[in-house]
């Protein structure tokens, strides 16, 4: 039981390259969760699908892409990188019924 | 506008004695409360959470105290050991039961425990 995973662990893109950030969970939960920290801040969230089929913007969506392949992966796209969007993006996936997330390792993403 | 405060950005503790760090919130629909510690270089781990309808939950040497009133709520540590060094994240949601919105974070505290 792995839990969440995230692939890459670490990306160097430069301004403008795009590429799809994986995740997958073997819990079977329902929803799913991206969030993204930079330095000083606290998570926060770019997507989220409560349930596989539908995905809805969170607090800062814009440049980003998802894609919920089916009820284990939930992808996140950046189809043209801005050095914005330099920060630590982390999955999560929460089962129906409860209340806490569980959270990937994270991607470590550099946008020069 | 931050909806979820964590003022202070760190705090240090000598190991045995009680850490307690805080949390305040100003989004009146927030219902249910969770904090998380986080390690660098990994993703933030799930430690306790409470809901709107209490006012105190216990873990073992964990415990979360809400005062809505006040919108406050605080994490005591007791007794402070060295793996506790971490940042904590208190988090909100307006939903407690299944809802499916996600999580909103605060800025998160470093504690560190001195031996």
């Amino acid at each position: 039981n792995a839990g969440v995973t995230q692939t890459p662990k670490f990306q160097v893109l430069k301004t403008g390259q795009s590429m799809t950030l994986q995740c997958a969970q073997d819990m079977n939960h329902n929803s799913m969760y991206w969030y993204r920290q930079d330095p000083g801040m606290g998570l926060r969230l770019i997507y989220y699908s409560a349930s596989e089929g539908t995905t809805d913007k969170g607090e800062v969506p814009n440049g980003y892409n998802v894609s919920r392949l089916n009820k284990r992966e939930f992808s996140l796209r950046l189809e043209s990188a801005a050095p914005s969007q330099t920060s630590v993006y982390f999955c999560a996936s929460r089962w129906q019924g409860g209340d806490e997330q569980y959270f990937g390792p994270g991607t470590r993403l550099t946008v020069t | 506008d931050q909806q979820v405060k964590q003022n202070s950005p760190s705090l240090s503790v000598q190991e045995g004695r009680i850490s307690i760090l805080n949390c305040d919130y100003t989004n009146s629909m927030f219902d249910y409360f969770l904090w998380y510690k986080k390690y660098p270089a990994e993703g933030p781990t799930f430690l306790i959470s409470i809901s709107s309808i209490k006012d105190k939950n216990e873990d073992g040497r964990f415990t979360v105290f809400l005062n809505k009133s006040a919108k406050h709520l605080s994490l005591h540590i007791v007794p402070s050991q060295p793996g506790d060094s971490a940042v904590y994240f208190c988090a909100a949601s307006e939903y407690s039961g299944g809802g499916a919105d996600g999580l909103t974070f605060g800025k998160g505290t470093h504690l560190i425990i001195q031996p």
